[in-house]
């Protein structure tokens, strides 16, 4: 149990378009949902907290207008990279859990976002 | 801020060799998970800690939550290649699932 998909697994979009991006729970139902970024050799840095059915919540120095999150039901988040550009670049994971606690969350597979 | 510091940051060892990596913390938390994650993937949970001074094991893995609740370690017995990859250790220091601090990783390569 406690599957997250992400797609696309990989995607190749030029400056200044936007990107978007599903994140699922195949097997559970969850009402907050996670988005991280990842650069190349570092760890995960949280970006916001998708909340089913109201506005994302975003951590500090992350722009919501560049980053938009939907959370439309109970199973799926986006995440649109609006206006790319290169230095958006980076591997994208969400992560969700199954019950409020213990605080467990499982994370999907990750999308790769390259601009060019 | 909250930190953790995790160590050793790689680890290069022959394959059977057992391997012991640990995280601490400047501030008490509630809860440590440890995950690992394999290159293009996402992080897979290996295993979770809820009480200081819990021990819990997942075939050759074992962890274990420190009594000052400040650090853990993993360890890895009899180590495989599929071992490879970068374990984090991840502490959630508040009342909600999304309070979660990761360690800058151990990238763990063995060789065969």
């Amino acid at each position: 149990g406690a599957v997250v998909s992400q797609h696309p697994s990989r995607v190749i979009c030029k400056s200044g378009t936007s990107v978007k991006i599903e994140c699922r729970s195949l097997d559970f139902q969850a009402t907050t949902m996670f988005w991280y970024r990842q650069f190349p050799k570092k760890s995960l840095m949280l970006m916001a907290t998708s909340n089913e059915g109201s506005k994302a919540t975003y951590e500090q120095g992350v722009e919501k207008d560049k980053f938009l999150i939907n959370h439309a039901s109970l199973t799926l988040s986006t995440l649109t990279v609006t206006s790319a550009h290169p230095e958006d670049s980076s591997f994208y994971i969400c992560s969700a859990g199954d019950r409020p606690y213990p605080y467990e969350q499982y994370f999907g597979p990750g999308t790769r976002l390259t601009v060019t | 801020g909250q930190q953790l510091n995790q160590s050793p940051q790689s680890m290069f060892i022959q394959e059977g060799e057992d391997v012991s990596m640990n995280c601490t913390s400047s501030s008490i938390f509630n809860t440590w998970l440890w995950y690992k994650q394999d290159p293009g993937e996402g992080p897979v949970l290996l295993i979770a800690l809820y009480k200081a001074g819990e021990l819990t094991s997942n075939g050759r893995l074992t962890a274990q939550f420190g009594i000052t609740r400040k650090d853990s370690f993993l360890n890895i017995s009899a180590s495989i290649p599929s071992d490879v990859g970068i374990y984090f250790c991840v502490m959630n220091y508040g009342g909600s699932q999304g309070n979660l601090i990761f360690g800058k990783g151990t990238k763990l390569s063995v060789k065969p």
